[in-house]
C-alpha cells in the first residue's frame, strides 16, 4: 500500500531556483529515503535520513524529518535541468519492503 | 554500491504471449528480490517478493498464475507475465531490499518497458 504523499505532483522551475518536494506519511518509520527517476528508468537513491535524525544535507540536498508531523521535505538548491526527473519518497517500516509515495515530478527549464 | 542489472529495457508482445523479465545481482547475492509496477506518471507498487529456495510472497490482488515470478538462483530472479493482454502494459521494475550490500537504501533494476499490442 501507498502510505507517501508528495506534495506538489508537479514542480516546475528556472534554472539557479531551489525546489521543494514535501512528502507525508501515515506510520511509525526507521528512516526515510529519497529516490530519483528518470523518465523510463530504475530508481536511484539520493539521501536517507533516520527517524532520530532532523536534518541531513548531501551535496545540493537537503533534507529534514518531522517525526510528530509525520512529514518530511527535500530541498534542491540551485537547480539545474539535469535534476529534471521525478522524485519518490519511500518510508522503510523496518520489514524490508519499501512504501513509496506518490511522486513529484520535477521540471527545471535552462 | 550493489548493482542490479535488468532486461531487457523494454518489450512489445502480442496478446496472449509471455514474457519474461530478468533481473540480477552483480556483485552481490540476494536471497530476496523485489517486484514493482508502475503505471504511467504514478508511483511503484509493490506485486511480489520472490525468496530464493522458496515460493514467491504475493500482495493482495495480483494474480499468482499471471505473474510468475522464480528465483532460481542468489543472483537470479525472473517474472514471467503470462498471456499478456494490452491491460499487463506497463513499467516494471525489480529492486533488491534495503540492507543489500551492507548499505540502507534499495537498489534497483533499470526497468523495463512492456507493451502488449
Amino acid at each position: 500500500s501507498q502510505q507517501g504523499e508528495e506534495d506538489p505532483q508537479a514542480l516546475s522551475i528556472q534554472e539557479g531556483e531551489n525546489a521543494t518536494m514535501n512528502c507525508s506519511y501515515k506510520t511509525s518509520i526507521n528512516n526515510l529515503q529519497w529516490y530519483r527517476q528518470n523518465s523510463g528508468r530504475g530508481l536511484v537513491h539520493l539521501i536517507l535520513i533516520r527517524s532520530n535524525e532532523r536534518e541531513k544535507h548531501s551535496g545540493r540536498l537537503r533534507v529534514t524529518l518531522d517525526t510528530s508531523k509525520k512529514s518530511s521535505s527535500l530541498l534542491i538548491t540551485a537547480s539545474r535541468a539535469a535534476d529534471t526527473a521525478s522524485y519518490f519518497c519511500a518510508t522503510d517500516t523496518g520489514y524490508s519492503t519499501l512504501t513509496f509515495g506518490k511522486g513529484t515530478m520535477l521540471l527545471v527549464s535552462p | 554500491g550493489a548493482v542490479v542489472s535488468q532486461h531487457p529495457s523494454w518489450v512489445i508482445c502480442k496478446s496472449g504471449t509471455s514474457v519474461k523479465i530478468e533481473c540480477r545481482s552483480l556483485d552481490f547475492q540476494a536471497t530476496t528480490m523485489f517486484w514493482y509496477r508502475q503505471f504511467p506518471k504514478q508511483s511503484l507498487m509493490l506485486m511480489a517478493t520472490s525468496n530464493e529456495g522458496s515460493k514467491a510472497t504475493y500482495e493482495q490482488g495480483v494474480e499468482k498464475d499471471k505473474f510468475l515470478i522464480n528465483h532460481a538462483s542468489l543472483t537470479l530472479s525472473t517474472l514471467t507475465v503470462t498471456s499478456a493482454h494490452p491491460e499487463d502494459s506497463s513499467f516494471y521494475i525489480c529492486s533488491a531490499p534495503p540492507g543489500t550490500g551492507g548499505g540502507t537504501e534499495a537498489f534497483f533494476g533499470q526497468g523495463t518497458r512492456l507493451t502488449v499490442v
